[in-house]
């Protein structure tokens, strides 16, 4: 039982190349979100998905996209990176709407020259 | 949507002594009140939360405290250890699927 798996764990990239982060969660839990942090800022949420087959945007969706490929498994996207998408990403699953906390993948450190 | 506040961004304690760490939430929907410890270079670990028909709950050295009238809720640490340092963070979740996350505190804890 791995939990919430991410990948890559550090990526570097230059403006302008796209990219996908991986993350997998063996736990059957119905929501996935993303979420990025930098400091000073807390933790924000880019998208998430309440259930299979369904996205949503949250607070700072720019520049990203989602697919919630299947109930394991949420992509996150960046289509022409810019150097205000450094960050740490950090993937994370909730069992169901009844207020369990999240859990949370390791994180990938992305660094956009 | 919701927005959290939390306090005080740092927070350098002694050893042995108690950390008190505030957030408010504007949402008065919100229901579920989860606090979040950070180590370096890990991820964010649930420490405790509690949900908005109770005041108050405990576990061994760490409590959390909600009023749901005032709109705040703070997490307490007693007889603090070099293990409790950490980055905490609190967050309140505006509708049943996502949690709005305070900007972080922290916490340092002197031998």
């Amino acid at each position: 039982n791995a939990g919430v798996t991410q990948t890559p764990k550090f990526q570097v990239l230059k403006t302008g190349q796209s990219m996908t982060l991986q993350c997998a969660q063996d736990m059957n839990h119905n929501s996935m979100y993303w979420y990025r942090q930098d400091p000073g800022m807390g933790l924000r949420l880019i998208y998430y998905s309440a259930s299979e087959g369904t996205t949503d945007k949250g607070e700072v969706p720019n520049g990203y996209n989602v697919s919630r490929l299947n109930k394991r498994e949420f992509s996150l996207r960046l289509e022409s990176a810019a150097p205000s998408q450094t960050s740490v990403y950090f993937c994370a699953s909730r069992r169901d709407s009844t207020n369990y906390g999240y859990t949370f993948g390791s994180g990938t450190r992305l660094t956009v020259v | 949507g919701e927005n959290v506040e939390q306090h005080p961004s740092t927070l350098s304690v002694q050893e042995g002594d108690s950390a008190v760490i505030k957030c408010t939430y504007s949402d008065s929907a919100s229901n579920y009140f989860p606090w979040y410890k950070q180590e370096l270079g890990k991820r964010p670990q649930l420490i405790i939360d509690i949900r908005s028909n109770v005041g108050e709950k405990k576990d061994q050295r760490i409590a959390v405290t909600l009023n749901k009238t005032a709109k705040h809720f703070s997490l307490h640490i007693t007889e603090t250890q070099p293990e409790d340092s950490a980055v905490y963070f609190c967050a309140a979740n505006p509708n049943d699927y996502k949690l709005s996350f305070g900007a972080g505190t922290t916490v340092t804890v002197r031998a």
